[in-house]
């Protein structure tokens, strides 16, 4: 079955320090790739979407991601995060060729705890 | 503030009981979402709305279940004869789209705990 994986499930990290949060599909074919973010006590918010073009994007808040479509990998990375990046991740795909809804099959995500 | 807006907030049920829950999405967006999320996983789909009509539901979606979207504006979602395993929080997303994916809003969830 099309899955969406998320490796890291929890991760700790000191303010300033490299961010990289894997994130694996097992679909073929064309994809639209997303990261949402949760803060505590927040709802979903979109960090960055893929959908064609350079495979490297740039999100919100400093972060980005890149589309490797022989590993079908899209990675979310911050060179240095802040405290107010702990939140929880969620990786998101949709496969328009084979699903005409629209709708995103999610990671089953990964807390991000940034301490100062 | 999100602009999917979801009520009520929380609720807290007896098992058996039926529950009704409201999702007003952005305005003028004509695709509608509901997920559900439990702990530790991310959302799973549920039903989605193309302005009024129910296009789509997730075999997740038992026939205790049930979605409407009256005149393409705002959603309920209705679980009868709830059960402890429909403790959950309940999404709902909109997004503006014709023949491609675009970006989904998500409200803030209604978090439902069935005891």
């Amino acid at each position: 079955a099309q899955s969406v994986s998320q490796h890291n499930h929890h991760v700790i990290l000191s303010e300033a320090a490299s961010l990289e949060l894997g994130c694996n599909y097992s679909y073929g074919g064309t994809v639209n790739l997303f990261w949402y973010v949760q803060y505590p006590g927040q709802h979903l918010q979109l960090l960055l979407k893929y959908f064609s073009g350079d495979p490297l994007v740039k999100g919100i808040k400093g972060f980005e991601a890149e589309f490797i479509k022989s590993k079908f990998s899209f990675n979310l990375r911050k060179p240095s995060v802040q405290w107010s990046d702990t939140a929880e991740y969620f990786c998101a795909v949709n496969a328009p060729w084979m699903d005409s809804s629209y709708k995103l099959i999610f990671g089953s995500g990964t807390r991000l705890l940034v301490r100062p | 503030d999100t602009g999917v807006s979801q009520n009520p907030r929380h609720k807290i049920t007896k098992r058996g009981q039926n529950v009704t829950f409201r999702c007003d999405p952005i305005s003028e967006h004509n695709r509608l979402y509901w997920y559900r999320q439990t702990l530790g996983q991310g959302p799973e789909f549920l039903t989605y709305f193309q302005n009024e009509a129910q296009l789509e539901k997730s075999r997740l979606l038992s026939d205790r279940f049930s979605a409407e979207r009256p005149k393409g504006s705002f959603s309920t979602l209705e679980i009868q004869r709830t059960e402890q395993g429909d403790s959950a929080m309940y999404l709902c997303a909109s997004s503006l789209g014709r023949d491609r994916v675009t970006e989904a809003f998500f409200g803030q969830g209604t978090r439902l705990t069935v005891v």
